[in-house]
């Protein structure tokens, strides 16, 4: 089963506290991205990364890191967050034949405190 | 900047009714078209994904439709059912872009 999952789900944490959220999927795909979504603001892209060791910035990319060291995996990485990035995230692979139809993990909901 | 609008922002309706949901972009310059379900505290279903020389999509009881030029598509939803509550969010892919830019969503309920 084509599949995209985000490890933690939630994730309650302080100030400055370094956190990574894993993103890890197992279609084969080149295309892989980052989201938050805030109400109001809706999902808006942080980084992403079109294969092994590229990645670029996306419109939101401020107090955030990516790493692509592997085609499956896409940490995303808060190396000092700060409580205006509490919000919810979401991972996104796309390629294939399709078009690069996107398809998206479950989410992963993070209050910084 | 490709900017994209979904109206209304929240519908309901009884069982069984047919609707319309509409989504209307700035920039006709687009890869592709693609119509999302977000269930409460869930991720995104992609629903239906329509390529820029496409007009339409089905999928079920699920139809999109794409007109590049006049920077609209629509999602018909024939029958509806209180499982399709939910809001759906269109995006589109800007032409020579790696991103989606997204509505802010229809909030749809089906009343039994």
């Amino acid at each position: 089963e084509a599949q995209v999952t985000q490890n933690p789900r939630y994730l309650i944490t302080v100030t400055g506290k370094k956190l990574t959220v894993t993103c890890s999927q197992n279609m084969n795909h080149e295309y892989m991205s980052w989201y938050r979504q805030d109400p109001g603001l809706g999902l808006r892209q942080i980084y992403y990364s079109m294969n092994v060791e590229v990645t670029d910035k996306g419109d939101v990319p401020e107090g955030y890191k990516v790493s692509r060291k592997e085609k499956r995996n896409f940490p995303l990485i808060l190396e000092s967050p700060s409580p205006n990035q509490t919000s919810l995230y979401f991972c996104a692979v796309g390629g294939g034949t399709r078009g690069y139809e996107q398809y998206f993990g479950p989410g992963t909901r993070l209050t910084v405190t | 900047k490709q900017e994209v609008t979904q109206i209304p922002a929240a519908l309901s309706v009884p069982e069984g009714e047919n609707l319309v949901l509409n989504c209307s972009f700035t920039d006709s310059a687009i890869y592709n078209l693609q119509w999302f379900r977000q269930d409460p505290g869930k991720g995104l279903t992609s629903l239906l994904l329509i390529q820029s020389s496409q007009r339409e999509q089905t999928s079920g009881r699920l139809n999109a439709s794409l007109d590049k030029s006049s920077g609209r598509s629509t999602l018909y939803i024939a029958a509806s059912q209180p499982g399709d509550s939910a809001t759906y969010l269109c995006a589109v892919r800007p032409g020579g872009a790696q991103k989606l830019v997204f509505g802010q969503g229809t909030r749809l309920t089906i009343n039994p």
